[in-house]
């Protein structure tokens, strides 16, 4: 099974910062994504990242908060921008191979935002 | 869009026992129910799925069950052990479609 890792691992972070977070598969994939996960919740997507084009975002997220890039099919980066503590949470990545239903997840960002 | 309720938020069981966690869906046109599993400090893990033509599928101590009717679906652990005990998120999807709904999720304990 392909691996999907992430960087980094966990942040603390001041206000009005940005971070970007890398998700790395180590096969081509069709499909990435992004979602969040407050402390204690469940995931929402935020966007889907699209090879070589702009993401596709989901009703509440920005491109200017989140922009998102996918240069190639195994690699794309988040960025959370002028954050706020209303930012932290865990970040994951997802990808997707033949099915875009059948997602399979990195083992995520814990941000936390002073 | 679709909405994904999950119970119970929590469940704690002895080692040995079975436990069943359950969801129910509103979108009729969702054919595709995955379950994750989450540790501490990581990912979630997907660990069974079923499609909706099927009404159960089983994977060694894991089995999904599913009633289209009542628009709900069932997870099942059977013999459990202390490696099971996470967080469970069942979600919902349509095949053709990126998006996956995901309910509130069940943190399981299992006490030696």
């Amino acid at each position: 099974s392909a691996v999907i890792s992430q960087k980094p691992s966990r942040d603390i972070c001041q206000r009005g910062t940005s971070l970007t977070i890398q998700c790395q598969v180590d096969s081509q994939v069709t499909m990435m994504f992004w979602y969040r996960q407050q402390p204690g919740q469940s995931l929402t997507l935020i966007a889907t990242a699209n090879q070589g084009s702009e993401a596709t975002y989901e009703s509440g997220f920005v491109i200017d908060k989140f922009p998102i890039s996918r240069p190639n099919l195994t690699f794309s980066t988040l960025t959370v921008s002028n954050m706020s503590p209303e930012d932290s949470s865990i970040y994951l990545c997802s990808a997707a191979w033949d099915r875009a239903y059948e997602q399979y997840f990195g083992p995520g960002t814990r941000l936390t935002v002073t | 869009g679709e909405n994904v309720e999950q119970h119970p938020s929590t469940l704690s069981v002895q080692e040995g026992d079975s436990a069943v966690i359950k969801c129910t869906y509103s979108d009729s046109a969702s054919n595709y129910f995955p379950w994750y599993k989450q540790e501490l400090g990581k990912g979630p893990q997907l660990i069974i799925d079923i499609r909706s033509n099927v009404g159960e599928k089983k994977d060694q101590r894991i089995a999904v069950t599913l009633n289209k009717t009542a628009k709900h679906f069932s997870l099942h652990i059977t013999e459990t052990q202390p490696e099971d005990s996470a967080v469970y998120f069942c979600a919902a999807s349509q095949t053709g479609a990126n998006n996956l709904f995901f309910g509130t999720g069940t943190r399981l304990t299992v006490i030696p």
